[in-house]
């Protein structure tokens, strides 16, 4: 079945260590989407890729990053985790950008920081 | 600051009777709403949706009422089944990517 995949679905990292979490989709679709949900949190939208073209969203921190390398992955890069980063972190897609464009979830990666 | 409130964090029904979800929002930009519905271990699954010149959606159980004037918006579930045991997410958007997302609500339907 077509899907979005999230490896791994828990890590562990330490305080300041960078760690990389990584999303992978069999849709073939243009948009891929990060979202940053906090514990009894509504999921928050941190950045997305339409095609090539990375977008970001203007609160979230310079600590995120994200790299696309293909329209098939993409992965979110926390280059010096802290405490309060501990979230479980969603990625999406959909066909196209705007509202009509359904997202596509995969089930999520869930970081703790020690 | 939160645009998309869901205030009751938890719904307890009875199998077979009426769900109604509820969902309040701020922003009068907004014009697409969505509810997703997700189940434990899993992502968000898109469930219905409401455009802003409507004020009602109907798909099989679920239908989304909207009032502009109020700001809100409902989710019904009739009639109510243990399989819809699950936490229901509205979410809101002003014509773009963006879902402005709430918190969530757990639905749990008793048989």
């Amino acid at each position: 079945d077509a899907m979005v995949i999230q490896n791994p679905r828990y890590q562990v990292t330490q305080f300041g260590k960078p760690v990389t979490l990584s999303c992978s989709q069999t849709l073939n679709h243009n948009v891929m989407y990060w979202y940053q949900q906090k514990s009894s949190q509504a999921p928050k939208l941190l950045f997305h890729y339409y095609d090539k073209d990375f977008n970001n969203e203007a609160d979230t921190p310079d600590n995120f990053q994200s790299r696309r390398p293909n329209t098939s992955f993409c992965f979110l890069d926390i280059r010096s985790p802290g405490l309060g980063d501990a979230a479980m972190y969603l990625c999406a897609t959909s066909r196209d950008r705007g509202a009509y464009n359904e997202q596509f979830f995969g089930p999520g990666t869930r970081l703790t920081v020690l | 600051d939160q645009q998309v409130k869901q205030n009751s964090p938890s719904l307890s029904v009875q199998e077979g009777r009426i769900s109604i979800l509820n969902c309040d929002y701020t922003n009068s930009m907004f014009d697409y709403f969505l509810w997703y519905k997700k189940y434990p271990a899993e992502g968000p699954t898109f469930l219905i949706s409401i455009s802003s010149i409507k004020d009602k959606n109907e798909d099989g159980r679920f239908t989304v009422f909207l009032n502009k004037s109020a700001k809100h918006l409902s989710l019904h579930i009739v009639p109510s089944q243990p399989g819809d045991s699950a936490v229901y997410f509205c979410a809101a958007t002003n014509s773009g990517y963006a879902l402005n997302f709430g918190k969530g609500t757990s639905l749990l339907v008793t048989p």
